[in-house]
């Protein structure tokens, strides 16, 4: 079975401060990593995803296989980062993409 | 182009009641889902349809729960009867269909319904 955990419900970081949300996984087979986030009254959507290797909004998250580990990192936060950030994967499962999301870490940008 | 919509956006039950929530999906989009999102969890897969067939439902609870998408575009959720555990905002997403390659496709979600059972 797959599962995705995010320690942290709540971070709380000043404005030009660095970010970190972590993300851990467990799967035993080649996992596909996502970033999805929620900002204030808006719809959950696509941050970014680690096959791609690109910087979103500043964000870039790198997966480490040995540490089963998929942070999301950002070297200076702004205030406007803050959202809902849930971390996500995907297999293939009889040809068809099976998503687990993680239980979701609150960023908090304090001005 | 248009996104994911769904209706209502708010609902308030009794328990033992039923309810009914409604998904139109992007246009083109093979692929839907069903997602429930208790306060304070990450979204939880119900039931996934390729088209208009089910291709994963192991999480739906079955006794209560029921969806349908006949024509392959637009979807319904039912739950029947509502007990007070129901209370979740309730995601619709959709995505196009992947074909089999290991390629992921980007998940678009809609507003969500927020369902209340007192």
């Amino acid at each position: 079975a797959q599962r995705v955990t995010q320690p942290e419900k709540l971070l709380s970081v000043f404005k030009g401060a660095p970010v970190e949300l972590k993300c851990n996984y467990s799967y035993s087979g080649s996992p596909e990593l996502f970033w999805y986030v929620q900002y204030s009254r808006q719809r959950l959507q696509l941050l970014l995803r680690h096959i791609s290797r690109e910087s979103i909004k500043g964000f870039t998250a790198d997966l480490n296989k040995g540490e089963t580990s998929f942070h999301l990192k950002k070297p200076f936060a702004q205030e406007e980062d803050s959202a809902m950030y849930y971390c996500a994967l995907t297999r293939n499962s009889g040809g068809y993409q099976k998503v687990t999301f993680g239980t979701g870490t609150k960023l908090q940008v304090i001005p | 182009e248009a996104g994911v919509a769904q209706s209502p956006r708010y609902k308030i039950i009794e328990k033992r009641q039923s309810v009914a929530f409604w998904c139109n999906p992007i246009s083109g989009h093979a692929t839907l889902y069903w997602y429930q999102q208790i306060l304070g969890q990450g979204p939880k897969l119900l039931i996934q349809f390729q088209n208009n067939g089910v291709v994963d439902d192991s999480q739906l609870p079955k006794d209560r729960f029921s969806a349908e998408r006949l024509k392959g575009v637009d979807s319904t959720l039912k739950i029947q009867p509502a007990k007070l555990e129901d209370s979740a905002v309730y995601l619709c997403a959709s995505s196009q269909h992947h074909g089999g390659q290991r390629t992921y496709n980007e998940q678009f979600f809609g507003p969500g319904t927020r369902l209340t059972v007192l």
